[in-house]
């Protein structure tokens, strides 16, 4: 499967806990976005990487969450302190963003996030 | 920043139908409009795309225009079929640039009933 890649599917933790996600890109896209999806409504922009460096922040993505990606390949989001209202489908997508199909995002399957 | 307004929010049609989903964007800075659709559980795919430089765009049944003026672009599906049953989001980017995150709209439950 050469598409977005994201580990793991589910995850469930208790209140306080801290949490690791992995996104793996699509081979060569050196963009790299997550997302957050709550039930019922569209994907909410939280970051982005242009190859290694992250370059943008949503003002969603508090003091708790950080993101990496150290070698320009795969990306990790962590989240420290995990809240209940943290509970969401977090989404991965990237783009080629250097061939004429640059501006186009693709997604991985998520990772299910359930804080108790 | 941008907003994306969609609608409607719940759409259901009979089998061989057409659909339309509409959306409104209020940065004239947008520049690209991709639509995606999401199966229950699934990731969202990418079903089509516009550009401002462009009015129309069409895909075999999927359809999409773009009215810069009115800042407002449309999905058009011809010929409905079952499988179409998913949720529909539409989304703005300043593409091109240092940014291009994706804004999105709340997503349209489209059932297309046999």
């Amino acid at each position: 499967d050469t598409g977005v890649s994201q580990d793991p599917r589910h995850k469930i933790t208790k209140r306080g806990q801290n949490v690791t996600f992995r996104c793996d890109p699509i081979s060569e896209h050196n963009r790299l976005y997550w997302y957050r999806q709550t039930l019922g409504q569209g994907p909410e922009f939280l970051t982005y990487f242009q190859n290694e460096a992250q370059l943008e922040k949503s003002r969603l993505l508090s003091d708790r969450f950080s993101a990496e990606r150290p070698k320009g390949s795969f990306s990790t989001l962590e989240i420290q302190r995990t809240e209940q209202g943290d509970s969401a489908m977090y989404l991965c997508a990237s783009s080629p963003w250097t061939s004429g199909r640059q501006d186009e995002q693709f997604f991985g399957p998520g990772t299910r996030l359930t804080v108790l | 920043g941008e907003n994306v307004e969609q609608h409607p929010s719940t759409l259901s049609v009979q089998e061989g139908d057409s659909a339309v989903i509409k959306c409104t964007y209020s940065d004239s800075a947008s520049n690209y409009f991709p639509w995606y659709k999401q199966e229950l559980g699934k990731r969202p795919q990418l079903i089509i795309d516009i550009r401002s430089n462009v009015g129309e765009k069409k895909d075999q049944r999927i359809a999409v225009t773009l009215n810069k003026t009115a800042k407002h672009f449309s999905l058009h599906i011809t010929e409905t079929q079952p499988e179409d049953s998913a949720v529909y989001f539409c989304a703005a980017s300043k593409a091109g640039g240092s940014q291009g995150n994706l804004i999105f709209g709340k997503g349209t439950k489209l059932s297309v009933k046999p």
